[in-house]
């Protein structure tokens, strides 16, 4: 079975400051990979950032950045910098690559408002 | 250039129609699914197509069944419309398994 949790339905953060989405997740498949996607009030899905399972580092993509705490099952987003523009749902996501291949969990998404 | 297309992007109809929606990708991808979101923005997995090959079914009722006539298509017909099958419905593709899917535009259907 596979479990994505986000604790935090809704988050706030000034504009220019650093936020974390938080996001734990749970699967029996040795090998996986982790997702963020932003889905902004117009709808679509956007890709923000990934991480294998067997990955070393943290994933970094511009101001996102992914921190990977394999032995907690957590899978945090930090935006850096907060721009009105990130206001948006976010939502964390895995996807099995061997028992569990193919199979994709979301979570139930986190509302992200930047205040000016 | 869209690199994942979904058609049509919105669809009202009434309960009992049968419908189809269109998914393309014009991005060489291996893997393509398909996505349901409801009313509450959760989205759940429908169906998951490796290489044409159907891999990953959810717990979806048979009214529901995809079609892939090659590997950038996916189709997705609803038969017998019901007034729960009103979400958003998004396609999605991605290199293989282990890579980041990439997410058509969604299509709204609404049943009435």
């Amino acid at each position: 079975a596979q479990k994505i949790t986000q604790t935090q339905p809704g988050m706030f953060v000034q504009e220019k400051e650093a936020v974390t989405l938080d996001c734990t997740y749970d699967t029996s498949d040795p090998s996986y990979g982790l997702f963020w996607y932003k889905q902004p009030s117009s709808g679509e899905m956007i890709f923000l950032i990934y991480q294998g399972s067997y990955d070393q580092q943290n994933a970094t993509e511009g101001r996102y950045s992914l921190n990977f705490q394999k032995a907690r099952k957590s899978a945090n987003l930090v935006i850096s910098a907060s721009q009105l523009g990130d206001s948006a749902m976010y939502f964390c996501a895995m996807r099995g690559l061997n028992t569990n291949a193919g199979k994709s969990t979301f979570g139930d998404g986190t509302t992200l408002t930047v205040k000016p | 250039d869209t690199a994942v297309s979904q058609t049509p992007k919105y669809l009202v109809t009434q309960m009992g129609n049968d419908k189809s929606i269109k998914c393309e990708q014009n991005l060489g991808h291996d893997t393509m699914y398909w996505y349901k979101q409801d009313s509450k923005k959760f989205l759940k997995i429908m169906f998951s197509y490796n290489n044409k090959e159907l891999i990953i079914n959810e717990t979806v009722p048979n009214r529901f069944s995809p079609k892939s006539p090659d590997k950038a298509h996916l189709n997705l017909h609803i038969n017998s419309l019901e007034l729960g099958d009103s979400a958003v419905y998004f396609c999605a593709s991605s290199q293989d398994l282990g890579f980041e899917a990439f997410f058509g535009q969604g299509t709204r259907l609404t049943v009435v």
